[in-house]
């Protein structure tokens, strides 16, 4: 659809796993940024990466880490998984007129 | 911090008649408006913005106003269809222009 896609689809954790969730766009879009969306929630705003180098952070702790690559691919890692890290995550792309398109999304279960 | 309000959480039409969901905003310095349908098990769709050089732009039987003075927002559904049930999110672009602010969303539900 647009051209974005994310890895897993979906995945299953325990508590105090690390977990790896990875992200690309057909376009190669210099621009990536990372959302959390909880069930029955909006998406909240993690982390935002610009030609590798970070560009932004919510309010979210350390152990949300992010990495992007030079062909614009990215990876959210999570550490020290909590129960409240079950979610919805999605990774979105800008297009050259600045809309933001997203990701079909990793289900994240912890337990 | 930035926060993006928006009301009805819930709203129920009948086919053909018009829906409004409405947002408020926070950060005066935002000037950029999305709206996203996410349908169930879906991610979210972009299906129209605005930016804060116009007051509304209409594209088919969606619409979308701005008042950037009272920093409020709305999207406007005209004749509805039971294709457009879906959950509605506004968000606001925040002053760094790096994250979108996103409301709590408001699921639509058009029976015919």
């Amino acid at each position: 659809e647009t051209g974005v896609t994310q890895s897993p689809t979906h995945l299953i954790k325990t508590r105090g796993q690390q977990v790896t969730l990875r992200c690309s766009s057909q376009s190669g879009h210099n621009t990536v940024s990372w959302y959390q969306q909880a069930l029955g929630q909006g998406p909240q705003f993690i982390f935002q990466y610009y030609r590798e180098e970070e560009n932004g952070r919510g309010n979210f702790p350390p152990r949300f880490s992010g990495l992007q690559f030079p062909n614009y691919s990215s990876e959210l890692n999570v550490n020290a998984l909590e129960l409240d890290d079950s979610a919805l995550y999605l990774c979105a792309y800008y297009s050259t007129r600045g809309e933001q398109f997203f990701g079909p999304g990793t289900r994240l279960t912890v337990l | 911090g930035e926060n993006v309000e928006q009301h009805p959480s819930t709203l129920s039409v009948q086919e053909g008649d018009s829906a409004v969901i409405k947002c408020t905003y926070s950060d005066s310095a935002s000037n950029y408006f999305p709206w996203y349908k996410q349908e169930l098990g879906k991610r979210p769709q972009l299906i129209i913005d605005i930016r804060s050089n116009v007051g509304e732009k209409k594209d088919q039987r969606i619409a979308v106003t701005l008042n950037k003075t009272a920093k409020h927002f709305s999207l406007h559904i005209t004749e509805t269809q039971p294709e457009d049930s879906a959950v509605y999110f506004c968000a606001a672009l925040n002053q760094a222009g790096t994250a979108l602010i996103f409301g709590k969303g408001t699921t639509l539900s058009v029976s015919s």
